[in-house]
């Protein structure tokens, strides 16, 4: 059963520092793996898709890296803003399963 | 909006009622998924459909839970004698075509929040 663990679970950082958040995963053999942004009792919002194949996407300030064999995804958000404060959620879409597997996610808060 | 639509947003009952909760996917997506999440965790995925047909389905789904997308257009999630413990926000997500089980990129609704009195 695929596993997905985010660490660490919550994060404060002050304006301006760019920052990393964690995400792994047990079973490499996966399609795709994507990153989410949740505002508090909203849906989620789609940052990045990574498929298996590719090692990272960009989107803006956003950097999302893929190393399937070692079960490991990052995320490298630079020069972080207090609009960036949400709760960040990685899911990976397991091959032979249209569904994804979510961890818990982190909760981010950018200081002024 | 050409988002994904979820209707009702939020919605109260007591316990042993009914409740229905409908999703309008992206107008060109045929992936359709449900998702329950609960406060702390990640979503749990529920059920997919591709077009009209349920192709997959969780254990978390009981027998008192029902989904259907007739038409593969919108999508309803009945739950029946709702328990406390079915309280969550219920998510509706949809994708373009991908690979055979490759869902592509998910894009989800705002979410319809249940409580369960």
């Amino acid at each position: 059963k695929q596993e997905v663990t985010q660490i660490p679970a919550a994060l404060s950082v002050p304006e301006g520092e760019n920052l990393v958040l964690n995400c792994s995963f047990t079973d490499s053999a996966i399609y795709n793996l994507q990153w989410f942004r949740q505002d508090p009792g909203k849906g989620l919002t789609s940052l990045l898709l990574i498929q298996s194949s590719q090692r990272e996407q960009t989107s803006g300030r956003l950097n999302a890296s893929l190393d399937k064999s070692s079960g490991r995804s990052t995320l490298y958000i630079a020069a972080s803003q207090p609009g960036d404060s949400a709760t960040y959620l990685c899911a990976v879409n397991g091959a032979g399963s249209y569904q994804l597997t979510f961890g818990k996610g982190t909760k981010l808060s950018v200081i002024p | 909006d050409t988002g994904v639509s979820q209707n009702p947003r939020h919605k109260i009952t007591k316990r042993g009622q009914n409740v229905t909760f409908r999703c309008d996917p992206i107008s060109e997506h045929n992936r359709l998924y449900w998702y329950r999440q609960t406060l702390g965790q990640g979503p749990e995925f529920l059920t997919y459909f591709q077009n009209e047909a349920q192709l997959e389905k969780s254990r978390l789904l009981s027998d008192r839970f029902s989904a259907e997308r007739p038409k593969g257009s919108f999508s309803t999630l009945e739950i029946q004698r709702t328990e406390q413990g079915d309280s969550a926000m219920y998510l509706c997500a949809s994708s373009g075509l991908a690979g055979l089980t490759n869902t592509g990129e998910l894009f989800f609704g705002e979410g319809s929040r249940l409580t369960v009195l």
